[in-house]
């Protein structure tokens, strides 16, 4: 099956820091999603991005499909960040996901 | 808010038992997945329908079923519970088939097995 690689595996910022997640993926792909699993559990769906640069408020994606990899990019971090950080794609019928990044975030 | 509910938030049960975990996709959608997280084992498909038909498994155990039903909920059952179905069980749901498009997930329910 395909292989989707996180790193890093974990991250500790200050707050107000920027930071880079990065996603490999083994195979081409159909469908790559980024998510924040905050502290509590809820899986909170950031981008929809199989290809091409998104942007929502502090955070931004970019997806290079031919190249088999995605960006997560977070400026001027908060605490409210913290958590962890999946990408997740879907090479034939289920979303896969890697091990995640665990963000922590310090005042 | 995902429009994803699920139910029980949590659910605390014993080896040997059997639960019902229940699922009610966003308005609209007709695919309805679930997923298993643990610890050992990262965030797992268990298994997708697409209005009312299975569309396709995944690593879903033996003593685990599920089903959709005509107004498109769904409900996974988990028998013969073991100490290793402790998890956070949750479900997504999608307007497309084969998880095309975007999914989006409920809160989660945690089940913990004594």
């Amino acid at each position: 099956g395909i292989q989707v690689e996180q790193s890093p595996p974990d991250l500790i910022l200050q707050e107000g820091a920027n930071s880079t997640l990065r996603c490999n993926f083994s195979d081409s792909v159909n469908n790559l999603q980024w998510f924040h699993q905050n502290p509590w559990g809820q899986l909170i769906n950031l981008f929809y991005i199989p290809s091409g640069t998104k942007q929502n408020g502090r955070l931004s994606a970019t997806t290079v499909a031919t190249e088999r990899y995605s960006l997560l990019y977070i400026s001027s971090s908060q605490t409210t960040d913290s958590g962890v950080y999946f990408c997740a794609v879907v090479p034939d019928y289920k979303l896969s996901f890697g091990a995640g990044t665990t963000v922590t975030v310090r005042a | 808010d995902s429009g994803v509910t699920q139910t029980p938030k949590h659910l605390i049960t014993a080896t040997g038992q059997r639960v019902t975990l229940r699922c009610s996709p966003r308005s609209g959608d007709l695919s309805v997945y679930w997923y298993q997280q643990s610890l050992d084992q990262g965030l797992q498909f268990l298994i997708q329908y697409y209005n009312g038909e299975e569309r396709a498994k995944g690593n879903i155990l033996e003593r685990f079923s599920a089903q959709q039903f005509p107004d498109l909920h769904s409900e996974l059952n988990l028998s013969s519970l073991e100490l290793g179905d402790s998890a956070l069980y949750f479900c997504a749901s999608s307007p497309r088939d084969y998880n095309t498009g975007e999914l989006f997930f409920g809160e989660g329910s945690r089940l913990t097995v004594l």
